[in-house]
């Protein structure tokens, strides 16, 4: 398998579930980024993994929780989340952190959340 | 606070004419700019780029536009095809390629 491959890519929880996502890039890049994507709004940059460690947490709230284990895979657990943390959630991954700038990042497809 | 905003949601083009697609930033930092695609069910593919060295940068039938002292930048696709109807996202980087801020998108609908 080739890029940045995502899974689930539909999920639908309640709010007191606690579940995984999971992204997992085959491209030997050093950066991973999850963002997320609310409709009609900006894609919001979440977290950053640089070299497995967390570089970036943009006032996330902790019902989120990232996991890098290493520089091929990215996880998101998900914890008593509530109905508007339903969206598209993208992961990412880049060389350098940045993709040397030419080509930004290489997105997943995403996973699709619903939170009921 | 949006530092990279594209005000128009949605925009339809004729085939074969041209789509201009357009993006504003607040940040006079950023010196980097990337136009994203995005299909439904999809994740964003990178389109193309341009640095706040160049004015213009041109692949094929996309060609980006960058107007610093307006800290305005556009995507012209010319000629149009119904295969380009998407979702294009623009963003921005100051020199931290950690960080790029993205707009909300805008829906191009191609009519055949």
């Amino acid at each position: 398998e080739t890029g940045v491959t995502q899974t689930p890519r539909h999920l639908v929880m309640g709010m007191t579930n606690k579940k995984s996502l999971k992204c997992e890039q085959h491209l030997g890049h050093n950066a991973m980024y999850w963002y997320k994507q609310s409709a009609k709004k900006p894609l919001e940059l979440m977290f950053v993994y640089s070299l497995e460690e967390r570089v970036e947490n943009n006032s996330v709230p902790s019902r989120f929780s990232p996991e890098c284990p290493n520089s091929s895979h990215l996880f998101l657990h998900l914890h008593t989340l509530q109905p508007e943390d339903s969206a598209l959630y993208l992961c990412a991954s880049s060389q350098d952190g940045g993709g040397t700038g030419e080509y930004g990042y290489t997105f997943g497809s995403g996973t699709r959340l619903t939170v009921v | 606070d949006q530092q990279v905003k594209q005000n128009s949601p949605s925009l339809s083009v004729q085939e074969g004419r041209i789509s201009i697609l357009n993006c504003d930033y607040t940040n006079s930092m950023f010196d980097y700019f990337l136009w994203y695609k995005k299909y439904p069910a999809e994740g964003p593919t990178f389109l193309i780029s341009i640095s706040s060295i160049k004015d213009k940068n041109e692949d094929g039938r996309f060609t980006v536009f960058l107007n610093k002292s307006a800290k305005h930048l556009s995507l012209h696709i010319v000629p149009s095809q119904p295969g380009d109807s998407a979702v294009y996202f623009c963003a921005a980087s100051e020199g931290n390629f950690n960080k790029f801020y993205f707009g909300s998108g805008t829906k191009l609908n191609v009519k055949p």
